[in-house]
């Protein structure tokens, strides 16, 4: 099966500007995560969707971060304006259920630098 | 709050030895727990998946055991080999009423010497 896809695999944009992430889930898995991972650390879960749905998204900075999946299948993550503490990979995953019962497959991440 | 915390951070042996990394999670209400390999640049790769009711999962020279009352877990890897180079993370999923989430460990950074 094809896996998660994600684009861009890099960015690099100045701070105070704009920059958008795009995911694509396993065919199929209705459950869709956003993580953040600043480097040297876990992955830390920033939005979790299930189909179209917000199933917990208590960590995001959503003063400045958007999130959307409007048809239930791929996603766009939106940074607006962006800070230098946001330099970090953007991951996203999907799970089959929403308990993550057969576990998380993840994309490759798109690693963003903020100048 | 879930926390969970990967002992050691970093790891350096020589190739052929066999290892152990060390998870340990606060609440024991969990779903199940994974463990993921990153290597530098790249997103995660599943290893094993243990279900709260397992014991254990094996793959190859890899085996996760979970102690669900004590809240551990390690990842025993069999005659290390270069190639096991990477970044190891265990992630937790917290249990329907433990507000399900799943909350990572900072990771152990494995070197295998040639």
């Amino acid at each position: 099966e094809a896996g998660v896809a994600q684009s861009p695999r890099y960015k690099i944009i100045e701070k105070r500007q704009s920059v958008a992430f795009w995911c694509n889930p396993i065919s199929g898995h209705a459950t869709l995560y956003w993580y953040q991972q600043i480097l040297g650390q876990g992955p830390k879960l920033l939005i979790q969707f299930q189909n179209n749905g917000v199933v917990d998204d208590s960590q995001l900075p959503k003063d400045r971060f958007s999130a959307e999946r409007l048809k239930g299948v791929d996603s766009t993550l939106k940074i607006q304006p962006a800070k230098l503490e946001d330099s970090a990979v953007y991951l996203c995953a999907s799970s089959l259920d929403r308990w993550g019962h057969y576990g998380y497959t993840f994309g490759s991440g798109t690693r963003l630098t903020v100048v | 709050k879930q926390e969970v915390t990967q002992i050691p951070a970093a790891l350096s042996v020589p190739e052929g030895e066999n290892l152990v990394l060390n998870c340990s999670f606060t609440d024991s209400a969990i779903y199940n727990l994974q463990w993921f390999r990153q290597d530098p640049g790249k997103g995660l790769t599943s290893l094993l998946l243990i279900q709260s009711s397992q014991r254990e999962q094996t793959s190859g020279r890899l085996n996760a055991s979970l102690d669900k009352s004590s809240g551990r877990s390690t990842l025993y890897i069999a005659a290390s080999q270069p190639g096991d180079s990477a970044t190891y993370l265990c992630a937790v999923r917290g249990s329907r009423n433990a507000g399900n989430m799943l909350t990572f460990g900072g990771g152990t950074r494995l070197m295998v010497k040639p």
